[in-house]
């Protein structure tokens, strides 16, 4: 059965604290690893697409890198703004399958 | 560009009563996903549509359901509303990149059922 585990479920960094968030994940068949960020009662906003083993992405102060198994979000000298809760997905590469397998997410909490 | 939007906001209904939520994709994009988030859970798929129909669909009852317009607009229907139905509906629309369907969501509709 496809899964997809983040960890850990929350954290807490200082501003200026540099961290790395995880996603682990068991499919049949890895077709694209997302990366989106969500605030509050609002919708997730895309952050990264990773398609292959050694693929890294980077956006301001975010990387985002993917292993056979696992996909880390980085994120260096957090400030106060990027207090979110961090979502990854996987599309299985399935056909007829378009939809997305989410994480339960990691509540980034950064501290002035 | 305008992003997805979704309608209304918020929705408050009694249980036993029918909820329609809508959503408009980005323009461009013929796909359309449904997606529910429960307060402490993650984001569950319920109905993907494209091109007008349904593809695929989550591990829901069939008192969900929707469907697409002829302008790629999306409509879901919950009927008999229950009150763990209580949750955050976010609609994303999509365009192959690549291999891929990158998603965009919408701000989502806020359901409760009393």
């Amino acid at each position: 059965e496809d899964q997809v585990t983040q960890s850990p479920e929350a954290l807490r960094l200082q501003e200026g604290e540099s961290s790395s968030l995880n996603c682990s994940y068991t499919v049949s068949g890895l077709r694209g690893l997302f990366w989106y960020r969500q605030d509050p009662g609002k919708g997730p906003e895309f952050l990264f697409t990773l398609y292959s083993a050694g693929e890294e992405k980077e956006k301001e102060r975010l990387k985002a890198t993917l292993t056979k198994k696992e996909s880390f979000l980085h994120i260096t000298a957090p400030k106060p703004e990027d207090s979110a809760t961090y979502l990854c997905a996987v599309q299985v590469d399935q056909t007829g399958a378009n939809n997305l397998f989410f994480g339960t997410g990691t509540r980034l909490t950064v501290i002035p | 560009e305008a992003g997805v939007t979704q309608s209304p906001t918020h929705l408050i209904k009694t249980r036993g009563q029918q909820a329609t939520l809508r959503c408009s994709p980005i323009s461009g994009h013929t796909s359309v996903y449904w997606y529910q988030q429960a307060l402490g859970l993650g984001l569950q798929f319920l109905l993907w549509y494209d091109e007008g129909e349904e593809r695929n669909r989550g591990n829901f009852p069939p008192r969900f359901s929707g469907r697409q317009f002829p302008n790629y607009s999306s409509e879901l229907n919950v009927n008999a509303l229950e009150l763990e139905d209580s949750a955050l509906y976010l609609c994303a629309s999509s365009i192959p990149t690549g291999l891929v369907y990158e998603q965009y969501f919408g701000p989502g509709t806020r359901l409760t059922v009393t």
